[in-house]
Order: structure tokens, then sequence, then C-alpha cells
């Protein structure tokens, strides 16, 4: 069945670091990618998305590029900030359009 | 309001006892879908409606789960006879329509405590 893999937390970076969060899937036909991201004490909230091959999805500085021939949706930032520390879930959508998550990568910047 | 609203934002049930959750989901949205998210991981699917109709539930762990959306707006999920491994937050979803393939939007879900 369709599943997502993402890299293990909590990832501990400086703040204006390059920042890289790995995620993989393995999914029948072509889903649609997404990164999620869950602030502290917050619900789940879309930060980017990708619906075909080669697409760049990007928002508030983080880009993911869906990478059909590695079946790779990895998510960076150029300079990371201490407002960043959150949990992130790669997420795909497949035909049945339920969504399936990654396990969540926690993300913590220090200042 | 303009997102999707759960209620209540905590609860803490005995075990045995039986509690309901509920989600209303954005105004118009016709599709709307129930996670499951046990801590450290995470949102699993759990069921998903298309107006009133529930179209799979395949993802309800046990019998004792049930869910419903009577109207096509606001959605209940029951679980009777709790049990300690129910103790997770369950997230309520919705979307305009399965034919858009657009993004689910979350709410901020409720924790369920089970003692």
């Amino acid at each position: 069945g369709d599943s997502v893999t993402q890299m293990e937390g909590p990832v501990t970076l400086s703040e204006e670091a390059f920042l890289t969060i790995n995620c993989t899937y393995t999914a029948t036909g072509y889903p649609s990618l997404f990164w999620y991201v869950q602030y502290p004490g917050e619900g789940l909230q879309l930060l980017l998305k990708a619906t075909k091959a080669d697409d760049k999805g990007s928002n508030k500085g983080f880009e993911a590029t869906y990478r059909k021939e590695t079946t790779s949706f990895h998510l960076e930032k150029g300079s990371v900030q201490v407002s960043d520390s959150a949990v992130y879930f790669c997420a795909l959508n497949g035909r049945d359009d339920k969504i399936i998550f990654g396990k969540g990568t926690r993300l913590h910047i220090l200042p | 309001g303009a997102g999707v609203s759960q209620s209540p934002r905590y609860k803490v049930a005995k075990r045995g006892q039986d509690v309901a959750l509920r989600c209303d989901p954005i105004s118009g949205h016709v599709s709307l879908f129930w996670y499951q998210q046990a801590l450290g991981q995470g949102p699993e699917f759990l069921t998903y409606f298309q107006n009133e109709a529930q179209l799979d539930k395949s993802g309800l762990p046990s019998d004792r789960f049930f869910a419903e959306r009577p109207e096509g707006s606001v959605s209940t999920l029951k679980i009777q006879r709790t049990q300690q491994e129910d103790s997770a937050v369950y997230l309520c979803a919705s979307s305009l329509d399965i034919a858009t393939m657009g993004p689910q939007h979350f709410g901020d879900g409720t924790r369920l405590s089970i003692l």
C-alpha cells in the first residue's frame, strides 16, 4: 500500500542554518504530495503542496520539489528561524483521497 | 467560523465509558475525514464521508468506533467502551470536494485520555 517515510527527529539546528528534511514515498498512480506543519499547541496546517512531477511547492521560505524518478519530496529552507520550531509531516494524497502521513520530524531551532 | 472546529478540545474518560467527539467542518465542504494521531506518530486515517454518506470506514480500529454525519455537515465520532489504547488526538479534516484533489483543512483536534 501507499506509504511515506521521512527522516527521524529530533533535528536541532542553529538559527539561520540550512534545513533539509528528507521524505520518500511509495504509491500507486500519481499522488499529490504535501508538507504539513504542527506548531506547539496547534493543529495541523498545510505548509506546501505539489500535484505533479517536477512541481515545486513553496511557502514561508520553505520549498519542496516533487521528484518522480527518486520518489522524493524533500523539504528545504535556506535560513531557519526560531519560529520554525515545530513538527513537520510529509504526506501524500492517493486515489481515494486518504492522506497518508509520515511519522513526523520534530525540528528545534536554537537562537 | 473560518476553519474546522472540533469539540471538546480535551476529554478525559474512565476505561469502559462511551465518548462522543464533534466536528464542524468548513461550511460548504463536501468531504469530511477523521484521523487518529497517537503520541509521537503521524495521523492515521479512520473514516471518510462525502456529504452524509460514509464511503470508507476501513481505518476504524474496531466495532467500538462509530462515526456519523446525518445531515452532511456536522460529524460525530463515537467510541464505545473506551480502552486505554484509544488515548490519542482525534483530528477532523474537511475539503471542498474529493474530485478537486484539494488540500484537507484540519481542526485542532480532540485530545482523548482514557484512565
